[in-house]
């Protein structure tokens, strides 16, 4: 695509309800980040996957939180058991290891309103 | 991965040129210094990145000294739009986990 495509770009859920969050890649990028923003603050890092290894989920704050990435395209950022403290926008960046910058591009994020 | 240290916010005025100092003072031979903006309500875009010297574009200018232990970005002329979130990070074009900082949070007033 022409872009990093997230989904959805709101979601307010209920304390305790289980939410997907998907991200897709440019075309071609190999690598995928997760980063959740609080309001106001920096990026926090979540996970990366790169190609057909393992995936570092060394962000993840707690093990509700889960992530895959289906052949190598499409990713799923999976949160159980949503706490307001979940409450964030969480933002998927590719890029293609192969370019010159490494540049990240970025989608315009998921918006998570835990109530 | 380098660790970088910027100011947390800077105000400024249109017009005025604004330049904004990142330090990494563990950078490795390796690693490239590249300068992220974010917009309220979007994900951060590439502005500019550079290895040593001087890097230009139409956006900005990239100045790194010869020890590379840090460097600035320079807006020109700066202009209501250009306030945001700016993010500096060091690393090998390569890496894997990408940190980001605080970022420095410019503020540009009438």
């Amino acid at each position: 695509g022409a872009g990093v495509s997230q989904s959805p770009s709101n979601k307010v859920t209920e304390k305790g309800k289980d939410v997907e969050l998907r991200c897709d890649p440019i075309s071609g990028h190999t690598a995928l980040y997760w980063y959740r923003q609080s309001l106001g603050q920096g990026l926090e890092f979540l996970i990366y996957f790169q190609g057909n290894s393992a995936p570092d989920k060394s962000g993840l704050p707690s093990d509700r939180f889960s992530a895959e990435r289906t052949g190598g395209s499409v990713s799923t950022l999976t949160i159980q058991r949503t706490q307001q403290e979940d409450s964030a926008v969480y933002l998927c960046a590719s890029r293609q290891l192969a370019g010159r910058t490494g540049e990240l591009f970025f989608g315009e994020g998921s918006r998570l309103t835990v109530l | 991965l380098a660790k970088t240290t910027q100011p947390i916010s800077m105000d400024s005025y249109e017009g005025q040129e604004v330049n904004i100092t990142c330090s990494h003072n563990n950078i490795a031979t390796n690693d490239y210094i590249t300068w992220y903006q974010q917009f309220p309500s979007q994900g951060p875009r590439f502005i500019i990145q550079g290895y040593k010297t001087k890097v230009t574009n139409e956006v900005a200018s990239l100045f790194i000294p010869a020890d590379r232990k840090s460097s600035t970005l320079s807006l020109p002329r700066v202009s209501l739009s250009d306030t945001a979130v700016y993010y500096c990070l060091v690393g090998d074009s390569s890496a894997s986990k990408i940190i980001f900082g605080s970022g420095t949070r410019l503020s540009i007033r009438p």
